[in-house]
């Protein structure tokens, strides 16, 4: 596609219950990243992925939180028994490799809400 | 957590006026980057200056690094209502083994009065 797609873009979800987010990135980027922005804040890295491996996931809060990307294009964040202070703007960025310097192309992000 | 922090938290000036943000961050860098969201969106990248430059122009802006003090700036000159946004500086700093993380600033909130 000609930018980065994340699906879905709102979603709210109960207490405890579990959640994915889905993010395509352009085609041809190696390196995929995840970021959650909490309301009035910077973006907080989650994981990043070089091709089909997580290379760094030093992001992730805890257990709760994990990332696939089997086939090195989509990605999917997955939430378990997910928390109040889970909601936040799950950004998604890709990039032509991570290899040196380089900007990231963002997609509009899923605004996940935890009731 | 967050490597930079801008300053000011909030900016508020006049269309035609020069807009000026500053970023500082803590640990040495490979290259530092502006990035701007409008509310609601994604972020939007607007210029890279490597740790080896000093200053770097794209049309209405100007980014100065300062690797001494760790900080930089960005300036937005003869601003326009369609700036109105928030402004975000990234560090790229090489992370052990061969993983890269582009850490954010916590942003300024631009608002440009037509």
């Amino acid at each position: 596609g000609a930018g980065v797609s994340q699906t879905p873009s709102n979603k709210v979800t109960e207490k405890g219950k579990y959640v994915e987010l889905r993010c395509d990135p352009i085609s041809g980027h190696t390196a995929l990243y995840w970021y959650r922005q909490s309301l009035g804040q910077g973006p907080e890295f989650l994981i990043y992925f070089q091709g089909t491996g997580a290379a760094d996931d030093s992001g992730l809060p805890n257990d709760r939180f994990f990332a696939v990307r089997p086939e090195g294009s989509v990605s999917t964040l997955k939430i378990q028994r997910t928390e109040r202070g889970d909601s936040a703007v799950y950004l998604c960025a890709s990039s032509f490799t991570s290899l040196g310097a380089g900007e990231l192309f963002f997609g509009e992000g899923s605004r996940l809400t935890v009731l | 957590s967050q490597q930079g922090e801008e300053d000011p938290q909030a900016l508020s000036i006049q269309e035609g006026e020069n807009a000026t943000m500053n970023c500082s961050y803590k640990t040495s860098i490979n290259n530092l980057q502006w990035y701007r969201q409008n509310s609601g969106r994604g972020l939007v990248h607007l210029i890279l200056i490597r740790s080896n430059e000093r200053e770097k122009h794209s049309g209405r802006l100007r980014v100065t690094l300062d690797t001494s003090k760790k900080s930089s700036s960005l300036l937005i000159t003869a601003s326009r209502a369609a700036d109105t946004a928030s402004y975000f500086c990234a560090t790229d700093a090489l992370t052990s083994g061969s993983a890269r993380q582009l850490t954010f600033g916590s942003g300024t909130q631009l608002t440009v009065l037509p």
